[in-house]
């Protein structure tokens, strides 16, 4: 069964200080492996995702992930935190082999930045 | 990206009622999904809609209580039935634009769904 595992319930860091919000994963297969964001009273927004290939990923409003496969995860990073960035961050997986296009989604980071 | 919209984006419902949260976008897609979210948890997926044909289900949810259509490529809606405050959620519309395991999954803004 696929699942994902989000360790911290929350993230604190100062604003200019790196973060990094841990996420790993189980499927039987390869993984597709996404972040999304969620701000207060919004929906979900797509950051990044992992497909294949190079192994760091880059996506919106400076974040990055790198895909670990020997230790199957896929940590989300920025250099230096905004307190804009404050929001819940959800990591999610899909199995490569099934058909359903399903996500799985991990329980959520709440990242706070403080000033 | 497809631009999503729902509605309604907030509601407070009676108890026993039934709601109909519709998804409009604006573009064809392949695939069309509905997520719930409550309060303070994470995001499970209740089903995919299928054009012309009956919605997908997963585990744990049925028909009955989450009716689903999808007349075409660029709508659908979901119905929560006979509602009861377990049913205050968040309810979230998403799709993808291909079929290939890769393709990103998009989200609306969400229908806040409070049931007394």
């Amino acid at each position: 069964a696929q699942s994902v595992a989000q360790p911290e319930d929350q993230v604190n860091v100062a604003e200019g200080n790196p973060l990094t919000v841990k996420c790993t994963y189980s499927v039987s297969g390869n993984p597709y492996l996404f972040w999304y964001v969620q701000y207060p009273n919004r929906g979900l927004q797509f950051l990044l995702k992992y497909i294949t290939g190079d192994n760091l990923v880059k996506g919106s409003y400076g974040f990055e992930a790198e895909f670990n496969k020997s230790q199957t995860s896929f940590h989300l990073k920025k250099p230096s935190a905004l307190v804009s960035d404050s929001a819940l961050y959800f990591c999610a997986v899909r199995d490569r082999g099934d058909s359903s296009y399903k996500l799985i989604f991990g329980s959520g980071t709440r990242l706070l930045v403080r000033p | 990206s497809a631009v999503i919209s729902q509605k309604p984006s907030r509601d407070i419902c009676q108890r026993g009622t039934s709601l109909t949260i519709q998804c409009q976008v604006d573009s064809q897609v392949t695939m069309m999904f509905w997520y719930r979210q409550q309060p303070g948890q994470s995001l499970t997926l209740i089903a995919t809609a299928n054009q012309g044909s009956e919605a997908t289900y997963e585990s744990g949810f049925v028909i009955d209580k989450f009716p689903i259509s999808r007349p075409n490529l660029t709508f659908s809606t979901l119905t929560v039935s006979n509602m009861s405050p377990e049913d205050s959620s968040i309810y979230l519309c998403s799709v993808s634009s291909g079929t290939s395991g890769g393709n990103t999954i998009y989200f609306g803004e969400g229908s806040w769904l409070t049931v007394v």
